[in-house]
């Protein structure tokens, strides 16, 4: 049984080009959520994608974006990106199921630079 | 706000040592608490979560981590530490009900000397 799959591993951009990330959840998952995690920081919350929509959303602008397929598979798009857009971009895939907490499991992330 | 902090930014111990990760939270409630550790190149493992009940939980390879709500915390510990340790270590919680949305210190960075 795969677990959480991304692609690319790494991505080179430069400033004011457009990136697109890629996530397969984990067999039997529906919820995908995206994390940024810069360097010597914890991640941080982008948003969450249920049923293909955007279910709930971090503190990030306009500029990030997602997508979610029938197939339960992700995409996380950043354009005009930024210097400060360097990052690893995680994907989590879980189960959606009621109020209570159903575990996370994370992908090994997407290192992108911005030159 | 919810937040959590890890103070140590850098902690060295020796193998088979005795660790402990410090975290606290700051949170209206009782919240869902969560250690995850990430090896280089490596998402994220979790290791353990508390949510309600027995305060001190158990976790994968070792560790264990104890939920005090009088302060707050909820202290990553393990015996011995194995040189297989060395990673970096994230404490969590989940806000936002069925959105489960994960809040993350700034992580941890454990080395491990020989």
């Amino acid at each position: 049984d795969a677990g959480v799959t991304q692609s690319p591993t790494h991505l080179i951009k430069t400033r004011g080009q457009q990136v697109t990330l890629r996530c397969s959840p984990k067999s039997g998952h529906d919820t995908v959520s995206w994390y940024q995690q810069a360097l010597g920081q914890g991640p941080q919350f982008i948003f969450q994608y249920y049923e293909e929509e955007e279910r709930q959303r971090g503190n990030f602008p306009d500029r990030f974006s997602g997508h979610q397929f029938p197939n339960y598979s992700s995409e996380l798009n950043v354009n005009a990106l930024l210097l400060g857009d360097s990052a690893l971009y995680l994907c989590a895939s879980s189960l959606a199921g009621g109020s209570s907490f159903n575990e996370q499991f994370f992908g090994p992330g997407t290192r992108l630079t911005v030159l | 706000a919810q937040s959590v902090t890890q103070p140590d930014i850098h902690i060295t111990v020796s193998e088979g040592a005795s660790l402990e990760l410090r975290c606290n939270y700051s949170y209206g409630a009782t919240p869902y608490l969560f250690w995850y550790v990430q090896s280089p190149g490596q998402g994220l493992q979790l290791l353990l979560k508390y949510f309600s009940g027995d305060t001190l939980v158990q976790g994968i390879k070792g560790f264990e981590a104890e939920f005090k709500r009088s302060q707050s915390s909820f202290n990553l510990r393990k015996p011995s530490v194995h040189w297989s340790d060395a990673a970096e270590y994230f404490c969590a919680l989940v806000y936002g009900g069925a959105t489960n949305k994960l809040i993350f210190g700034t992580g941890t960075l454990l080395a491990v000397q020989p």
